[in-house]
């Protein structure tokens, strides 16, 4: 079935460095990918999506490329902050009703 | 604005008990409504979604059911929990299609329910 999988964490980082959070999907056809956030206390919000190939989603600093040569749809962010301390999850959707969820990586950025 | 409630925060039940977690949204209609869970160390699962007043559509086999009995509710239930029912669960909702620029998912804030 469709599924995606990101890298395991958690991953702790210092200001400003560049955050990178892989992940790869298993879908036939092409599906949508998204990258939700889970800030401490929060429930899940959308970050960024894009829905074909070659897309690239952003949203407050962070940009994913949608390849479907490599199924991937890659987090990355150039400079973190200490506010972008959060739970990261990529996502897919085939038919626009469901969302198919990687396990979450935890992040953690340090002053 | 639209917001999502989902309670109670906070449950622990005993095995074999029964469940039920309520879920509402305000403030749109006709929403899609889903529930997830979460268990420790894994990613969110998808259990149930509806698109309409009494339609649900099953994810997993399990001892779980959902209903809609009414257009912006959405509840969970259990008749007889299992200690493997323990985990985070969370309501969510999206106006239409997920690919839609303005249409993501918007979660609840879940309820951590232990089974003893």
């Amino acid at each position: 079935g469709d599924s995606v999988t990101q890298m395991e964490g958690p991953v702790t980082l210092s200001e400003e460095a560049f955050l990178t959070i892989n992940c790869t999907y298993t879908a036939t056809g092409y599906p949508s990918l998204f990258w939700y956030v889970q800030y401490p206390g929060e429930g899940l919000q959308l970050l960024l999506k894009a829905t074909k190939a070659d897309d690239k989603g952003s949203n407050k600093g962070f940009e994913a490329t949608y390849r479907k040569e490599t199924t991937s749809f890659h987090l990355e962010k150039g400079s973190v902050q200490v506010s972008d301390s959060a739970v990261y999850f990529c996502a897919l959707s085939k038919n626009d009703y469901k969302l198919s969820f990687g396990a979450g990586t935890t992040v953690t950025v340090r002053a | 604005s639209q917001t999502i409630h989902q309670w109670p925060a906070t449950l622990v039940q005993p095995v074999g008990s029964p469940l039920s977690l309520e879920c509402t949204v305000e403030g749109t209609s006709n929403p899609n409504l889903y529930w997830y869970r979460q268990a420790a160390g894994r990613g969110l699962q998808l259990l149930f979604y509806s698109v309409g007043i009494g339609q649900i559509s099953s994810e997993v086999p399990q001892n779980l059911s959902a209903s809609r009995p009414q257009d912006r509710q959405f509840i969970l239930s259990s008749k007889k929990l299992l200690l493997s029912d323990s985990g985070f669960y969370l309501c969510a909702w999206s106006a239409g299609q997920l690919s839609s620029y303005n249409s993501p998912l918007h979660f609840g804030n879940g309820t951590r329910l232990t089974v003893t």
